[in-house]
């Protein structure tokens, strides 16, 4: 069975931590996304990768960065968190030509910053 | 970025067919239609996606207006587990870029 999986279903960590989110997935998709969702928001894309050490913005990156070193794993680290960094992260991951492709998704995190 | 409209709830009764619309009226020709649900604690699953023609898996039918500024998910016998969000969203075949809203989407309600 196809899987991406995330370290943490839950995570409670302090204004101005250090947070690492992980992400693996099993399929060798070159594609791999984070999502955060928030309630009246939707989803919203805050960085993906197409390769191993490449990363783009999406539309929300400020704040986070991310690390690609292995094809299956992609990172999420926030720098320092923050409150309003509270929410549903999401990780996916698709094949090349995502457009015309599914993508798969983790269970995701839920982080509470206090 | 072309975006889309959706009811904000929707309610079927079980074995009963729904259809789930979504307007994207500034839809561009390569955007893609895709249609993905989010079931209660679970991170969203694909449906399924087209570009012109209507499309059948065995999940659902995919229904796009001849014009492609509507689209209809058509879920043939609904079940209590198809109690989800569902989001309708588009992705353009341009680039491989992953720049796609998801937004609020459809909650529906399945009625035993």
């Amino acid at each position: 069975d196809v899987k991406v999986t995330q370290s943490s279903r839950y995570l409670v960590k302090r204004t101005g931590e250090k947070v690492f989110l992980e992400c693996v997935q099993d399929m060798d998709h070159e594609n791999m996304f984070w999502y955060r969702q928030d309630p009246g928001l939707g989803l919203r894309l805050i960085y993906f990768s197409y390769d191993v050490k490449m990363k783009e913005k999406g539309d929300i990156p400020e704040g986070y960065s991310v690390s690609r070193e292995k094809k299956e794993r992609f990172s999420l680290i926030l720098e320092s968190a923050s409150t309003n960094q509270t929410s549903m992260y999401l990780c996916a991951s698709s094949l090349l030509g995502f457009v015309d492709n599914e993508q798969f998704f983790g269970p995701g995190t839920r982080l509470t910053v206090l | 970025d072309a975006k889309t409209t959706q009811p904000n709830s929707m309610e079927s009764n079980e074995e009963e067919p729904v259809h789930l619309p979504c307007n994207h009226s500034t839809i561009s020709g390569t955007d893609y239609i895709h249609w993905y649900r989010q079931l209660p604690s679970q991170g969203p699953e694909y449906v399924i996606h087209g570009l012109t023609s209507n499309v059948n898996n065995r999940m659902a039918s995919l229904a796009i207006a001849e014009d492609r500024k509507s689209s209809t998910l058509i879920l043939h016998r609904a079940t209590l587990r198809d109690a989800a969000v569902y989001y309708c969203i588009l992705r353009d075949g341009n680039t491989n870029a992953g720049k796609s809203t998801f937004g609020d989407g459809t909650t529906l309600t399945v009625k035993p």
